[in-house]
């Protein structure tokens, strides 16, 4: 299966800092995606970035992609009460994505 | 402002009643798909669709199906619902290839 495992399961961290959080998946992808859901809403989509892509930035999101590793992190700088959700990551190949079980972030004010 | 539209934010239906899950988009999306969401599963992805009139199984089809009749709309369909598809359902569109999915604010379906 092509399903992200995201790491941790949960983050909490103060506001003001930076939150890493890490996918690892298994099988050939062609892009690798990021969401956002806050509770009981919809997923909001954050960032994508393809397979011969290492780095993508977009605001304070910094995603990282090795497929070599089979493995993406997505770092949030200065994080804010409102970054408040869960992040989930999607692995994809070809317009089919697979989303993993999800990181529950909180950030304390 | 593009939309995915669920027809009902919360449903609660009996055992045994077919059920129907309505999804629109107005963003001229050619893929359309079905998730629903369950503590400590994640999204699990029940149906898909590529065109209009073309629908693929996910990895959870058992007892759902879905029309796609025009390219806007993507129907889930429970045959007889039962307590076991109580969740939340999210319907998402994405332009064709690898692109990022627009979601709906989901379906939050009680069975009783």
């Amino acid at each position: 299966s092509q399903q992200g495992e995201e790491d941790p399961q949960a983050l909490s961290i103060q506001e003001g800092e930076n939150a890493t959080m890490n996918c690892s998946y298994k099988t050939s992808i062609n892009n690798l995606q990021w969401y956002r859901q806050n509770s009981g809403r919809g997923l909001v989509h954050l960032i994508l970035i393809r397979s011969n892509e290492r780095e993508k930035h977009s605001g304070r999101l910094r995603v990282t992609l090795d497929t070599s590793k089979k493995s993406s992190s997505l770092l949030i700088t200065a994080s804010r009460a409102a970054d408040t959700a869960s992040y989930f990551c999607a692995p994809g190949a070809n317009s089919k994505l697979t989303f993993g079980k999800g990181i529950t972030l909180s950030v304390r004010p | 402002d593009v939309k995915v539209t669920q027809s009902s934010r919360y449903l609660v239906k009996r055992t045994g009643e077919k059920v129907f899950l309505e999804c629109v988009q107005d963003m001229d999306h050619e893929n359309m798909f079905w998730y629903r969401q369950d503590p400590g599963l994640g999204l699990r992805l029940i149906y898909f669709s590529y065109d209009v009139k073309m629908k693929e199984k996910g990895d959870i089809p058992e007892g759902y199906s879905v029309s796609r009749e025009k390219k806007e709309r993507f129907s889930l369909i429970l045959e007889s619902a039962s307590t076991n598809q109580t969740s939340m359902y999210l319907c998402a569109s994405s332009l064709a290839g690898p692109n990022g999915y627009t979601f709906g604010s989901g379906t939050r379906l009680t069975v009783v």
